[in-house]
């Protein structure tokens, strides 16, 4: 248990369906990131939030759009995706930015599949 | 994105070390993290280097060297739990950046 709970945990989707990741965390922390997995690649930074405010947007396109409500809270919005868009999403918090050496605790991340 | 470098996989038998090593680019550099990862599971925090030398927690310790670019995480007495991805991920010029991951099997 991480304390960053993520749902669903198993998502299969079509590429014209639209669907929603939900993040909370219960760490009291004021940063919140979405990152993408995919197999034998490096994790991949998609955005983060600090303080409820976008701070980073890796490039990533409109297709994935987040939204943070609170603190504790995260979402990404998924419409129109591909099949390369599949992959494992996972969610992440910490005190304030890891750039200043701050941990980072991850959820245990969403499968997504798109068919 | 920076360059992180670890190896894709490596083998070991139970109750041996391993080592597993990263390079990463120097420039901006402000920090390195190690995080192990078991299949389907989330990535859980090791260790945080910042400064050179070595940071010891159990079996498991880190080691930095930041004029060459350079860290390991080592695995002592080693146990079939260990089988995991292990991530490295540095911080330059104020991004955090994770390397693809070794895989680690321990065999019996």
């Amino acid at each position: 248990e991480t304390g960053v709970t993520q749902t669903p945990r198993h998502l299969v989707m079509g590429m014209t369906n639209k669907k929603s990741l939900k993040c909370e965390q219960h760490l009291g922390h004021n940063a919140m990131y979405w990152y993408k997995q995919s197999a034998k690649k490096p994790l991949e930074l998609m955005f983060v939030y600090n303080f409820k405010e976008q701070t980073e947007n890796n490039s990533v396109p409109s297709r994935f759009s987040p939204e943070c409500p609170n603190s504790s809270h995260l979402f990404l919005h998924l419409h129109t995706l591909q099949p390369e868009d599949s992959a494992l999403y996972l969610c992440a918090s910490s005190q304030e930015g890891s750039n200043s050496g701050n941990t980072i605790y991850f959820g245990e991340g969403s499968w997504l599949t798109v068919v | 994105g920076q360059n992180i470098d670890q190896p894709t996989e490596m083998t070991a038998t139970e109750g041996a070390i391993v080592q597993i090593n990263c390079t990463y680019q120097t420039s901006g550099f402000n920090g390195l993290f190690w995080y192990q990862q078991h299949a389907g599971e989330a990535p859980t925090f090791l260790s945080y280097n910042v400064l050179d030398g070595l940071e010891e927690k159990g079996r498991f310790s880190s080691f930095l060297s930041r004029s060459k670019g350079y860290s390991y995480l080592l695995l002592k007495e080693l146990q079939m739990k260990d089988s995991a991805s292990y991530l490295c991920a540095a911080i330059n010029d104020y991004k955090l950046s994770f390397g693809a991951g070794t895989t680690v099997t321990v065999r019996a």
